[in-house]
């Protein structure tokens, strides 16, 4: 079992509210990650992280912000949800290795109203 | 960009028999994952592959890291219900790419 956090697990906001998303990992990981992922389809990443104050933008393009002040947590913000940024977002963790192998949390279903 | 092909994206079997499923890509990869996922949850780690013919266990799942490098299968024997979800393959490309490069997705059902 990987000892990767996220709460909530479930959100239901109105349009126009911030919102953290909160991930945390016991495991002493590096590198962190943020992926959005509609129901059933594909993984799209958004957002990582190879330390601390380091945070770099992924392949799909996101209005979410992230920060990683210390090395086991990578808190997600969006300023201002719209109904457009509803869908699962899973948080993982790897070790600084060539390998990459990356742990998953439980996941984030937001639904903005 | 890079890309991974899964094959195949849906299967419907009975419970006992056998599932393979596979990725490949043009490109040549140092590092073969999958996982599966389960409904509204995050997905999980079932065997990794780092060495090229590499093949590796995990109960009844087999996979193998493909000669070439650019593929990898995964075989799960004797489904049972509890299989159903989606598995998803993931690699990393060698030289210079260093993200993990994800499949769409193999969705198992699986009838008792």
């Amino acid at each position: 079992e990987a000892d990767i956090y996220q709460t909530p697990r479930y959100l239901v906001i109105g349009t126009g509210k911030k919102i953290t998303l909160e991930c945390s990992q016991t495991m002493g990981h590096d590198k962190m990650y943020w992926y959005q992922q509609d129901p059933g389809m594909e993984l799209h990443l958004i957002h990582y992280s190879y330390g601390v104050n380091s945070t770099e933008k992924g392949d799909l393009s996101s209005e979410s912000t992230v920060s990683r002040i210390r090395t086991e947590h990578f808190p997600l913000t969006l300023e201002s949800a719209r109904p457009s940024h509803t869908s699962q977002y899973l948080c993982a963790s790897s070790e600084f290795s060539s390998t990459d192998t990356q742990y998953f949390g439980p996941g984030t279903r937001l639904t903005v109203l | 960009g890079q890309q991974l092909n899964q094959s195949p994206q849906s299967m419907f079997i009975q419970e006992g028999e056998d599932v393979s499923m596979n990725c490949t890509s043009s490109s040549i990869f140092n590092t073969w994952l999958w996982y599966k996922q389960d409904p509204g949850e995050g997905p999980v780690l079932l065997i990794a592959l780092y060495k090229a013919g590499e093949l590796t266990s995990n109960g009844r799942l087999t996979a193998q890291f493909g000669i070439t490098r650019k593929d990898s299968f995964l075989n799960i024997s004797a489904s049972i219900p509890s299989d159903v979800g989606i598995y998803f393959c993931a690699g990393r490309p060698s030289g210079g790419y260093n993200k993990l490069i994800f499949g769409a997705g193999t969705r198992l059902a699986v009838h008792p």
